[in-house]
């Protein structure tokens, strides 16, 4: 059973520039969620993708954006990259129909480094 | 708003021993979910174990348990028998609804380290 898998694993970029991460979700999961890691921070929600619709944001700019395919994957986009940009992105999946409890638990993927130089 | 509170940045262990990681939260919400993550220096976040707030007994998941003590607002994470494999940092989190959807709303962490 294939896990969350996210490419690439590493990136470098300069300020200015446009990024696109890439996530596909666990198998049987239809839910996608991007979250931002800072060093030495908890994981920050960025937004939630659903039936190729943005169900749900967190407090990030507009300059990122994000997109999921019929087939569940999806793409977290970030434009005018900023050095504060730097962390460690993590794509998260879920299943809808796991109604209450450990069905609705989300599972991440080994998560993009991006170095914003 | 939902809170998570970690107040402690490093915990030390002696390995074969019991260790508990503490983990506080705040919400307005009758209806929670808490959850436990291991994150090792590779990054990905391993999902260990889960408790809802109507669940009547503490969690367990192999070493792992969740002392939850609804009235006291904490979700306390328990590691018996400590290994060397679980020197990691280790997230509380909880499920926030919003429109009909949910996030994950995470702690600051505890870095756990196992002596030999």
């Amino acid at each position: 059973d294939a896990g969350v898998t996210q490419s690439p694993t590493h990136l470098i970029k300069t300020r200015g520039q446009q990024v696109t991460l890439r996530c596909s979700p666990k198998s049987g999961h239809d839910t996608v969620s991007w979250y931002q890691q800072a060093l030495g921070q908890g994981p920050q929600f960025i937004f939630q993708y659903y039936e190729e619709e943005e169900r749900q944001r967190g407090n990030f700019p507009d300059r990122f954006s994000g997109h999921q395919f019929p087939n569940y994957s999806s793409e977290l986009n970030v434009n005018a990259l900023l050095l504060g940009d730097s962390a460690l992105y993590l794509c998260a999946s879920s299943s809808t129909s796991g109604g209450q409890g450990t069905g609705e638990t989300q599972y991440f993927g080994p998560g993009t480094r991006l170095l914003v130089l | 708003a939902q809170k998570i509170t970690q107040t402690q940045p490093g915990m030390f262990v002696q390995e074969k021993e019991a260790v508990t990681l503490d983990c506080t939260y705040d919400t307005s919400d009758p209806s929670y979910g808490l959850f436990w993550y291991k994150q090792p220096s590779s990054g990905e976040m391993i999902f260990l174990i889960y408790q809802g707030s109507y669940d009547q007994q503490n969690a367990t998941e192999g070493r792992y348990s969740l002392n939850f003590q609804k009235a006291r607002k904490s979700a306390n994470l328990v590691i018996s028998a400590s290994q060397l494999g679980d020197s990691a940092m280790y997230f509380c989190a909880m499920r926030a609804f919003q429109g009909g959807s949910e996030k994950l709303v995470f702690g600051k962490g505890t870095k756990l380290t196992v002596n030999p």
